[in-house]
């Protein structure tokens, strides 16, 4: 039973550096979210997704991509990498609005 | 809009004692309200949901919590803690006006003594 799955686990970027993060659910589900947390906070959504082909901002979309091409799959895109983007990357999922979010164990990005 | 308030970003007790961990919320309309359990190194995982219904919510792990209205409270406590609670922990709040995505407190990291 995966869940939810991310990679990378660890990623160290060079300011203006790009990269994907992946996010995978076998769940079927069709709602889908990014979210950041940086230490000592909650956590911000970045950009959600509704179904396959919607997407939209969250709280702090700026420097981030989204795309939904499928069901399963949620990549968020940092196209020119800065140091203020070094945090920790949770991907998330639930079957509909209003229901709990199953997340993956996370992405820890460093900016340097 | 919504947004969550958990009072106290640390909080200390003794093995065998009672957790208390407060969550007060806002939101224009009624909310849905949930309790997420972050251990080291891991994402986070519910331990407890209120959506409508009956107001003392039980969850997983011997945690529950009371949706208070009139106070705008949903504080989670377990009668005695277990040193395996030792966990960060996070209140959120949702409701249908905003497309069902959920606001996070800011945490509150709870350290259980020997």
């Amino acid at each position: 039973n995966a869940g939810v799955t991310q990679t990378p686990k660890f990623r160290i970027l060079k300011i203006g550096q790009s990269m994907t993060l992946q996010c995978t659910q076998d769940m079927n589900h069709n709602y889908m979210y990014w979210y950041r947390q940086d230490p000592g906070m909650g956590l911000k959504l970045i950009y959600y997704s509704v179904g396959a082909g919607i997407t939209d901002k969250g709280e702090v979309p700026n420097g981030y991509n989204v795309s939904r091409s499928t069901t399963e799959d949620f990549p968020l895109r940092l196209e020119l990498a800065a140091p203020s983007q070094t945090s920790v990357y949770f991907c998330a999922s639930s079957y509909s609005q209003l229901e709990k979010l199953f997340f993956g164990s996370g992405t820890q990005l460093s900016v340097l | 809009a919504q947004s969550v308030t958990q009072l106290g970003s640390h909080v200390s007790v003794s093995e065998g004692a009672l957790v208390l961990l407060r969550c007060n919320y806002s939101s224009s309309v009624p909310p849905y309200l949930f309790w997420y359990v972050q251990y080291p190194n891991q994402g986070l995982q519910l331990l407890l949901k209120y959506t409508t219904g009956a107001t003392l919510v039980k969850g997983i792990n011997g945690f529950e919590a009371e949706f208070k209205k009139s106070e705008t409270s949903f504080h989670l406590t377990k009668p005695s803690a277990h040193m395996s609670d030792a966990a960060e922990y996070f209140c959120a709040v949702s409701d249908r006006t905003n497309a069902g995505k959920s606001t996070f407190g800011d945490g509150t990291t709870l350290t259980v003594k020997p």
